[in-house]
C-alpha cells in the first residue's frame, strides 16, 4: 500500500483567503486524486491530476476555485480559492494500487471557514 | 455517469449479531467494488474488495457479494465488536478511472 502524507491536517481560513493543501507519496504514481468530504457526507472527486498535464474536473468544480498542481510523480498541491464558509469540509488526496483499483487516502485537511 | 445508492443510512445492531450494508449501482461497465471503513476523524481504509469476475469474497468476519445483473453488491459482518462502529461507504469503478461512492452507512455496534 501506498504512503500518503498530507498537510495541514486542519486549518481555520478567514473568507476570501486561499488555502493549499500538499499530498505527497511514498512511490510514484501516475494520478493522483483529490475528494471533498463534507461533514457526515460522502465523498466526492473534485479532480484527477496527472503529471505533465492540467488537471481533469468533475462537473460543479472549476479550475479557477480549485487549481491544482503536479509536478512530479510524487507530489501535488490543491488550492481552494477565494474561500467562503460553504468550503468547510474535509479534503482528501488519494492515489491507486498497483492494479489501479484500491485507493489510498491521505489523513485529510480538516478546512474551516470563517 | 455512475450513481451508486447506499442503504440503509443507519445501522444499530447488537454485539455478536450481523450486520448487511447493500449498495445498487448504474453502470454495467462497473469491474471494481470496493469497501471503505471510515471511523470518526480518520481516513477512509479499505476493508475488502470484488471485482467483477468474481461473485463472493471473504475475509473473516467481512464478505461481500457481487449481483451483476442486478447491479448490486452487499457487505456482510458477522460476529459484530464494538470495534466495528465506524461509517462504511460503497464505492463502484466503471470503465474509467473514477471511483464513484456511496452515501455511506453509519454502523453501531451495542453492547
Amino acid at each position: 500500500s501506498a504512503v500518503i502524507s498530507q498537510k495541514p491536517s486542519r486549518d481555520i481560513c478567514q473568507r476570501g483567503t486561499s488555502l493549499t493543501i500538499q499530498c505527497q507519496v511514498d512511490s510514484q504514481v501516475t494520478m493522483m486524486f483529490w475528494y471533498r468530504q463534507q461533514p457526515g457526507q460522502s465523498l466526492t472527486l473534485i479532480a484527477t491530476a496527472n503529471q505533465g498535464s492540467e488537471a481533469t474536473y468533475e462537473s460543479g468544480f472549476v479550475i479557477d476555485k480549485f487549481p491544482i498542481s503536479r509536478p512530479n510523480l510524487t507530489f501535488s498541491t490543491l488550492t481552494v480559492s477565494n474561500m467562503s464558509p460553504e468550503d468547510s469540509s474535509i479534503y482528501l488526496c488519494s492515489v491507486r494500487g498497483r492494479m489501479n483499483t484500491e485507493a489510498f487516502f491521505g489523513q485529510g485537511t480538516r478546512l474551516t471557514v470563517v | 455517469g455512475e450513481n451508486v445508492e447506499q442503504h440503509p443510512s443507519t445501522l444499530s445492531v447488537q454485539e455478536g449479531d450481523s450486520a448487511v450494508i447493500k449498495c445498487t449501482y448504474s453502470d454495467s461497465a462497473s469491474n471494481y467494488f470496493p469497501w471503505y471503513k471510515q471511523e470518526l476523524g480518520k481516513r477512509p481504509q479499505l476493508i475488502i474488495d470484488i471485482r467483477s469476475n468474481v461473485g463472493e469474497k471473504k475475509d473473516q468476519r467481512i464478505a461481500v457479494t457481487l449481483n451483476k445483473t442486478a447491479k448490486h453488491f452487499s457487505l456482510h459482518i458477522t460476529e459484530t465488536q464494538p470495534e466495528d462502529s465506524a461509517v462504511y461507504f460503497c464505492a463502484a469503478k466503471g470503465g474509467g478511472n473514477k471511483l464513484t461512492f456511496g452515501t455511506g452507512t453509519q454502523l453501531k455496534v451495542e453492547l
